[in-house]
């Protein structure tokens, strides 16, 4: 069975600062993996997918993950962040026994402080 | 464009009461789905939904849940004789299929509050 885990359930960091949101994943297949994003009172947001093409892939506002499969590890990163980054992140597997449901993380809050 | 959109935003009932939630999915997805937002348990998958199938059920978590769509477009997710750790926010996202089958893009969600 597919599973996530987010290493870390809160991460602090002030404005123009490296982000790091760490994710492992466990999967009997190659396979699709993906960050969403949720701001308060709002609905989720697609910030990047990987399905086996490039290992390094770049989202939205200027997110990017990298897929290391000898890691079994898909962490979130961003070079320098924005106040307007605060929201809860997912980390997220496609289920492909589940007609490619999606099965989350508990997901990791970010916090950014000026 | 149209998102997926969901109805009522916010819903408070009785404890026993049956409860009827909509989901109006991107128009011309194939693929619809629902999901739970709960505190403490994350974001579950309930049911998914191939046109007007349910290929997989297996996320339901009781007898009381069931969910139907129609005309490959609408799902209304029905929760009878509710109980209080019903309460929860249910999301449904729709996808394109196909080559694109697995992005799914999501509703801003239904609050349940059962009293």
């Amino acid at each position: 069975a597919q599973s996530v885990t987010q290493l870390d359930s809160h991460v602090s960091v002030s404005e123009g600062t490296p982000v790091l949101l760490r994710c492992n994943y466990s999967s009997s297949y190659s396979p699709s993996l993906f960050w969403y994003v949720q701001h308060p009172n709002k609905g989720l947001q697609l910030l990047l997918k990987y399905t086996s093409a490039a290992t390094l892939v770049k989202g939205i506002n200027g997110f990017e993950a990298e897929f290391k499969k000898s890691e079994t590890s898909f962490h979130l990163t961003k070079p320098s962040a924005h106040m307007s980054d605060a929201a809860e992140y997912f980390c997220v597997v496609s289920d492909y026994q589940a007609g490619t449901a999606l099965i989350f993380g508990k997901g990791t809050t970010l916090s950014v402080s000026s | 464009g149209a998102g997926v959109s969901q109805s009522p935003s916010n819903k408070v009932t009785e404890k026993g009461k049956d409860v009827e939630l909509r989901c109006d999915p991107i128009s011309g997805h194939t693929a619809l789905y629902w999901y739970r937002q709960s505190l403490g348990q994350g974001l579950e998958f309930l049911i998914y939904f191939q046109g007007n199938s349910a290929p997989d059920k297996s996320g339901l978590p009781s007898d009381r849940f069931s969910a139907e769509r129609t005309g490959g477009s609408v799902s209304t997710l029905t929760i009878q004789r509710t109980q209080q750790e019903d309460s929860a926010v249910y999301l449904c996202a729709s996808s394109p299929g196909g080559a694109e089958l697995y992005e799914q893009y999501f509703g801003p969600g239904t609050r349940l509050t059962v009293t």
